[in-house]
Protein backbone atom coordinates (compact mmCIF):
# COMPACT_ATOMS: atom_id res chain seq x y z
CA UNK A 1 0.00 0.00 0.00
CA UNK A 2 1.11 3.78 -1.13
CA UNK A 3 -0.36 5.70 0.90
CA UNK A 4 -4.06 7.86 0.19
CA UNK A 5 -3.99 8.58 -3.19
CA UNK A 6 -6.52 11.40 -4.68
CA UNK A 7 -7.66 12.07 -8.43
CA UNK A 8 -7.06 14.53 -10.41
CA UNK A 9 -4.02 15.89 -8.42
CA UNK A 10 -4.88 19.30 -10.63
CA UNK A 11 -8.45 20.13 -12.13
CA UNK A 12 -9.38 23.39 -13.95
CA UNK A 13 -12.74 24.03 -14.49
CA UNK A 14 -15.64 27.51 -15.08
CA UNK A 15 -17.49 28.77 -12.84
CA UNK A 16 -20.80 26.95 -12.90
CA UNK A 17 -19.47 23.96 -13.96
CA UNK A 18 -19.69 20.85 -11.48
CA UNK A 19 -16.58 18.89 -10.12
CA UNK A 20 -15.70 15.66 -8.54
CA UNK A 21 -12.27 14.69 -6.80
CA UNK A 22 -12.16 10.72 -5.54
CA UNK A 23 -9.89 10.31 -2.49
CA UNK A 24 -8.79 6.66 -1.80
CA UNK A 25 -7.67 6.47 1.71
CA UNK A 26 -4.88 3.93 3.01
CA UNK A 27 -6.04 0.03 2.94
CA UNK A 28 -8.35 -0.49 6.12
CA UNK A 29 -8.17 3.09 7.56
CA UNK A 30 -11.88 3.46 8.74
CA UNK A 31 -11.81 7.28 9.30
CA UNK A 32 -11.65 9.57 6.19
CA UNK A 33 -11.19 13.23 5.83
CA UNK A 34 -11.49 15.56 3.30
CA UNK A 35 -9.95 19.36 4.19
CA UNK A 36 -9.91 22.28 1.97
CA UNK A 37 -6.52 24.62 2.06
CA UNK A 38 -5.82 28.26 0.90
CA UNK A 39 -2.93 29.72 -0.49
CA UNK A 40 -1.02 30.84 2.93
CA UNK A 41 -3.62 28.95 5.25
CA UNK A 42 -3.47 26.20 6.94
CA UNK A 43 -6.35 23.04 6.08
CA UNK A 44 -9.38 23.46 7.16
CA UNK A 45 -11.96 20.66 7.86
CA UNK A 46 -15.30 20.42 5.93
CA UNK A 47 -16.34 16.71 6.74
CA UNK A 48 -15.14 13.03 8.10
CA UNK A 49 -16.56 9.26 7.71
CA UNK A 50 -16.57 6.42 9.84
CA UNK A 51 -16.43 3.79 7.37
CA UNK A 52 -19.50 4.48 5.09
CA UNK A 53 -21.28 6.82 7.74
CA UNK A 54 -20.48 10.69 7.30
CA UNK A 55 -20.28 11.98 11.33
CA UNK A 56 -19.43 15.37 10.88
CA UNK A 57 -20.00 18.13 8.25
CA UNK A 58 -18.37 21.77 8.99
CA UNK A 59 -20.41 24.57 8.06
CA UNK A 60 -17.97 25.43 5.32
CA UNK A 61 -19.74 22.47 3.62
CA UNK A 62 -22.21 24.70 1.85
CA UNK A 63 -25.21 22.92 -0.22
CA UNK A 64 -23.43 23.12 -3.14
CA UNK A 65 -20.41 20.37 -1.66
CA UNK A 66 -21.23 16.44 -1.54
CA UNK A 67 -19.61 14.12 0.33
CA UNK A 68 -19.95 10.40 -0.08
CA UNK A 69 -18.28 7.27 1.37
CA UNK A 70 -20.40 4.26 -0.05
CA UNK A 71 -18.84 1.30 0.30
CA UNK A 72 -16.60 2.77 3.64
CA UNK A 73 -13.58 2.40 1.30
CA UNK A 74 -13.09 5.35 -1.55
CA UNK A 75 -14.65 8.81 -1.27
CA UNK A 76 -15.82 11.21 -3.38
CA UNK A 77 -15.99 15.37 -3.08
CA UNK A 78 -18.95 16.77 -5.54
CA UNK A 79 -18.87 20.45 -6.08
CA UNK A 80 -21.59 22.23 -8.12
CA UNK A 81 -21.96 25.36 -9.45
CA UNK A 82 -18.43 26.00 -9.09
CA UNK A 83 -17.17 29.60 -7.81
CA UNK A 84 -14.06 31.03 -7.79
CA UNK A 85 -14.26 31.03 -4.16
CA UNK A 86 -13.91 27.63 -4.46
CA UNK A 87 -10.25 27.32 -5.94
CA UNK A 88 -8.44 25.58 -3.36
CA UNK A 89 -6.49 22.41 -2.80
CA UNK A 90 -8.50 19.59 -1.49
CA UNK A 91 -6.65 16.92 0.85
CA UNK A 92 -7.95 14.14 1.58
CA UNK A 93 -6.52 11.84 4.74
CA UNK A 94 -7.53 8.78 6.31
CA UNK A 95 -6.35 7.49 9.88
CA UNK A 96 -6.90 3.57 11.29
CA UNK A 97 -8.64 5.21 14.81
CA UNK A 98 -7.40 2.24 16.28
CA UNK A 99 -8.65 3.37 20.17
CA UNK A 100 -11.70 4.98 18.98
CA UNK A 101 -10.40 8.44 19.93
CA UNK A 102 -7.97 10.74 17.29
CA UNK A 103 -5.85 9.38 15.65
CA UNK A 104 -2.34 10.78 13.55
CA UNK A 105 -4.22 11.16 10.23
CA UNK A 106 -1.84 10.59 6.75
CA UNK A 107 -2.77 12.84 4.43
CA UNK A 108 -3.08 12.72 0.41
CA UNK A 109 -1.24 15.17 -2.12
CA UNK A 110 -3.90 16.97 -2.82
CA UNK A 111 -6.57 17.91 -5.78
CA UNK A 112 -5.80 21.67 -6.78
CA UNK A 113 -9.09 23.22 -8.11
CA UNK A 114 -8.58 26.57 -9.99
CA UNK A 115 -12.22 28.00 -10.75
CA UNK A 116 -11.53 30.92 -13.73
CA UNK B 1 -14.13 28.03 19.07
CA UNK B 2 -10.18 26.60 19.01
CA UNK B 3 -7.62 29.32 17.62
CA UNK B 4 -4.36 28.25 16.83
CA UNK B 5 -1.33 30.31 15.55
CA UNK B 6 1.85 29.68 14.42
CA UNK B 7 5.04 32.53 14.81
CA UNK B 8 6.95 33.07 12.99
CA UNK B 9 4.96 33.27 9.73
CA UNK B 10 8.06 33.27 8.07
CA UNK B 11 11.83 32.09 8.92
CA UNK B 12 15.37 31.84 7.26
CA UNK B 13 18.19 30.43 8.83
CA UNK B 14 21.61 29.34 7.70
CA UNK B 15 22.69 25.94 7.35
CA UNK B 16 23.49 23.73 10.66
CA UNK B 17 21.69 26.29 13.02
CA UNK B 18 19.24 25.00 15.74
CA UNK B 19 15.91 26.70 15.39
CA UNK B 20 11.99 26.16 17.15
CA UNK B 21 8.89 26.93 16.01
CA UNK B 22 5.93 27.91 17.67
CA UNK B 23 2.36 26.87 18.22
CA UNK B 24 -0.33 28.30 20.66
CA UNK B 25 -3.96 27.56 21.16
CA UNK B 26 -6.69 28.80 23.07
CA UNK B 27 -8.72 25.72 23.86
CA UNK B 28 -6.69 23.51 26.38
CA UNK B 29 -9.28 20.57 26.04
CA UNK B 30 -7.34 18.44 23.03
CA UNK B 31 -6.57 14.83 22.39
CA UNK B 32 -3.61 15.34 21.10
CA UNK B 33 -1.40 17.99 19.06
CA UNK B 34 0.67 16.93 15.59
CA UNK B 35 3.16 18.83 13.94
CA UNK B 36 3.08 18.63 10.06
CA UNK B 37 5.20 19.47 7.25
CA UNK B 38 4.09 20.61 3.86
CA UNK B 39 6.32 20.86 0.64
CA UNK B 40 4.96 23.24 -2.00
CA UNK B 41 2.29 21.64 -3.78
CA UNK B 42 2.19 18.73 -1.64
CA UNK B 43 -0.06 17.28 0.35
CA UNK B 44 1.08 17.10 4.53
CA UNK B 45 3.43 14.74 6.04
CA UNK B 46 3.60 13.94 10.02
CA UNK B 47 6.16 14.85 11.85
CA UNK B 48 5.00 13.86 15.32
CA UNK B 49 2.12 13.52 17.31
CA UNK B 50 2.02 14.62 21.09
CA UNK B 51 -0.94 13.15 23.27
CA UNK B 52 -2.71 15.47 25.51
CA UNK B 53 -1.08 13.12 28.20
CA UNK B 54 2.24 13.55 27.41
CA UNK B 55 5.08 16.49 27.45
CA UNK B 56 6.98 15.96 24.30
CA UNK B 57 7.80 13.30 21.55
CA UNK B 58 10.77 12.78 19.73
CA UNK B 59 12.24 12.05 16.14
CA UNK B 60 15.65 11.98 15.00
CA UNK B 61 16.56 16.10 14.88
CA UNK B 62 12.65 17.34 15.80
CA UNK B 63 11.83 17.15 19.12
CA UNK B 64 7.92 18.53 19.93
CA UNK B 65 7.06 19.60 23.21
CA UNK B 66 3.60 20.11 24.79
CA UNK B 67 2.02 22.58 27.37
CA UNK B 68 -1.18 21.92 27.78
CA UNK B 69 -2.08 24.10 30.65
CA UNK B 70 -0.52 27.21 28.79
CA UNK B 71 -1.59 26.59 25.35
CA UNK B 72 1.52 26.48 23.72
CA UNK B 73 3.72 23.72 21.83
CA UNK B 74 7.41 23.84 20.30
CA UNK B 75 8.89 22.27 17.48
CA UNK B 76 12.64 22.32 18.43
CA UNK B 77 14.86 21.46 14.90
CA UNK B 78 18.43 20.64 15.42
CA UNK B 79 21.14 20.93 13.09
CA UNK B 80 18.60 22.32 10.32
CA UNK B 81 19.93 21.29 6.78
CA UNK B 82 18.43 23.08 3.30
CA UNK B 83 16.78 19.79 3.10
CA UNK B 84 14.30 20.97 6.21
CA UNK B 85 13.02 23.44 4.01
CA UNK B 86 9.39 23.48 3.67
CA UNK B 87 5.92 24.90 5.53
CA UNK B 88 5.56 23.68 9.22
CA UNK B 89 2.11 23.21 10.24
CA UNK B 90 0.73 22.49 14.07
CA UNK B 91 -3.07 20.85 13.99
CA UNK B 92 -4.81 20.15 17.88
CA UNK B 93 -7.59 18.15 17.96
CA UNK B 94 -10.33 18.23 19.31
CA UNK B 95 -14.58 18.08 18.68
CA UNK B 96 -12.24 18.48 15.12
CA UNK B 97 -8.59 19.27 14.07
CA UNK B 98 -7.69 22.92 13.68
CA UNK B 99 -4.74 23.95 12.08
CA UNK B 100 -2.42 26.80 12.35
CA UNK B 101 -1.33 28.70 9.22
CA UNK B 102 2.35 27.15 9.47
CA UNK B 103 5.64 28.63 9.39
CA UNK B 104 7.48 28.81 6.45
CA UNK B 105 10.85 27.93 6.60
CA UNK B 106 13.91 28.35 4.66
CA UNK B 107 17.24 27.15 5.36
CA UNK B 108 20.33 28.36 3.40
CA UNK B 109 23.04 26.68 2.75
Amino acid sequence: DTGVSQDPRHKITKRGQNVTFRCDPISEHNRLYWYRQTLGQGPEFLTYFQNEAQLEKSRLLSDRFSAERPKGSFSTLEIQRTEQGDSAMYLCASSPALFGGPETQYFGPGTRLLVL
Amino acid sequence: KQEVTQIPAALSVPEGENLVLNCSFTDSAIYNLQWFRQDPGKGLTSLLLIQSSQREQTSGRLNASLDKSSGRSTLYIAASQPGDSATYLCAVSGSDMRFGAGTRLTVKP
